[in-house]
């Protein structure tokens, strides 16, 4: 069964203004992560959070974690036309090797 | 650092034949790299995980058979799509996990291979 569930499915915001996209899951994690995909190319990873942290930041990047409430929202300040892309998370148990991904949200940041 | 290369970006086939798509890791040795199938504006889905060394361990519902892969050293993974049909179009992606990292670190994608069958 799908572990991450992302909303919005797509977000279009003008360059300055903040994203923000929220993932749900349904199992007890390890930790959750967030990946980003340009068009057309592979994911590039951009942040973890481990299932004791809360809160993390790595510049224009807030990602929180509920874990009572199985979501995580990641938070993107001061958005860029660059920034459009499409942005998944990703679930890993404390038992397997995979990562399960959720559908995904798709970024656009209008110039 | 950790960078993974896939082969070929793109590739178009008859019918029938058979694609043979390459996932290296070029900076790191990776024991354990995965495959995945994308369909347009969907997420990632997972089709096998390859070990080096030893057998992949497919997904329910991939056949082993139609998705042949081969991991014969620490930092190549194939994956060969045998008589391919128009329903095996999408876009395939590879990631390899660090030999020396554990099962929860980040892993590094390739930038994927675009399979048409026509």
């Amino acid at each position: 069964s799908q572990q991450g569930e992302e909303d919005p499915q797509a977000l279009s915001i003008q360059e300055g203004e903040n994203a923000t996209m929220n993932c749900s899951y349904k199992t007890s994690i390890n930790n959750l992560q967030w990946y980003r995909q340009n068009s057309g190319r592979g994911l590039v990873h951009l942040i973890l959070i481990r299932s004791n942290e809360r809160e993390k930041h790595s510049g224009r990047l807030r990602v929180t974690l509920d874990t009572s409430k199985k979501s995580s929202s990641l938070l993107i300040t001061a958005s860029r036309a660059a920034d459009t892309a499409s942005y998944f998370c990703a679930t890993k148990d404390n038992y397997g090797q995979n990562f399960v991904f959720g559908p995904g949200t798709r970024l656009s940041v209008l110039p | 650092g950790a960078v993974v290369s896939q082969h070929p970006s793109w590739v178009i086939c008859k019918s029938g034949t058979s694609v043979k798509i390459e996932c290296r890791s070029l900076d790191f040795q990776a024991t354990t790299m995965f495959w995945y199938r994308q369909f347009p504006k969907q997420s990632l889905m997972l089709m096998a995980t390859s070990n080096e060394g030893s057998k992949a361990t497919y997904e329910q519902g991939v056949e082993k058979d139609k998705f042949l892969i081969n991991h014969a050293s620490l930092t190549l993974s194939t994956l060969t799509v045998t008589s391919a049909h128009p329903e095996d179009s999408s876009f395939y992606i590879c990631s390899a996990r660090a030999s020396k990292s554990s099962y929860n670190s980040p892993l590094h994608f390739g930038n994927g291979t675009r399979l048409t069958v026509t």
